[in-house]
């Protein structure tokens, strides 16, 4: 079966650096999307993208946060100068269509800045 | 806004016991309602889906029922399993688009 892959499994990384969370989505779906589960709280959406372009981002998705399609395979989540409080697993998804909540998502990827 | 409440965890059960994980929501339209399953180092799984009241999802002897007029979606299953361990999250998505809000999760273990 299908599946979303994350890489890495787990990252640490000094407060104030910069780390790319790196996905790759289903190669037939065409709408992809980034999660996170801060410990112990709810699963938030970040920002869904579709045609090389963000397609909706929730008020969590700030300056500090990008994403990219560089390579028409991978599909990445930058975030700069990290901060303490984004500690947390990262989930990536995607999607054939939107259908809703119809996603396949990777395993995660837990961030831990330190 | 669009939120989920579920019934807090760790749920205990005994193998071949009845489950229920309670699951209410509040929304603006006629959300779409989900339960997604995580197991152990593993993504989020989706387990059943129901689109409009009174729907019934099932998968794997999973069952739960779209209650309008409670704003429930509650997750039921006649006889547990070991391998039916795992952290058990309830969903919604909204019309206007597709993005999921979730619920706390529960975690469900099943003792031989």
């Amino acid at each position: 079966e299908p599946e979303v892959t994350q890489t890495p499994s787990h990252q640490v990384t000094q407060m104030g650096q910069e780390v790319i969370l790196r996905c790759v989505p289903i190669s037939n779906h065409l709408y992809f999307y980034w999660y996170r589960q801060i410990l112990g709280q709810k699963v938030e959406f970040l920002v869904s993208f579709y045609n090389n372009e963000i397609s909706e981002k929730s008020e969590i998705f700030d300056d500090q946060f990008s994403v990219e399609r560089p390579d028409g395979s991978n599909f990445t989540l930058k975030i700069r100068s990290t901060k303490l409080e984004d500690s947390a697993m990262y989930f990536c998804a995607s999607s054939e269509d939107r259908a809703r909540g119809s996603y396949t998502f990777g395993s995660g990827t837990r961030l831990t800045v330190v | 806004g669009n939120s989920v409440t579920q019934m807090e965890g760790p749920v205990t059960l005994s193998e071949e016991a009845f489950l229920t994980i309670n699951c209410t929501y509040t929304a603006t339209g006629y959300p779409s309602l989900f339960w997604y399953v995580q197991y152990p180092g593993e993504g989020l799984q989706l387990l059943l889906k129901a689109t409009k009241a009174d729907d019934k999802g099932s998968n794997k002897g999973f069952e739960a029922t779209y209650r309008k007029e409670t704003t429930s979606f509650h997750l039921e299953k006649g006889s547990v399993q070991v391998s039916d361990s795992a952290v058990y999250f309830c969903a919604l998505s909204e019309n206007a688009g597709n993005m999921l809000t979730f619920g706390g999760g529960t975690r469900l273990m099943v003792k031989p």
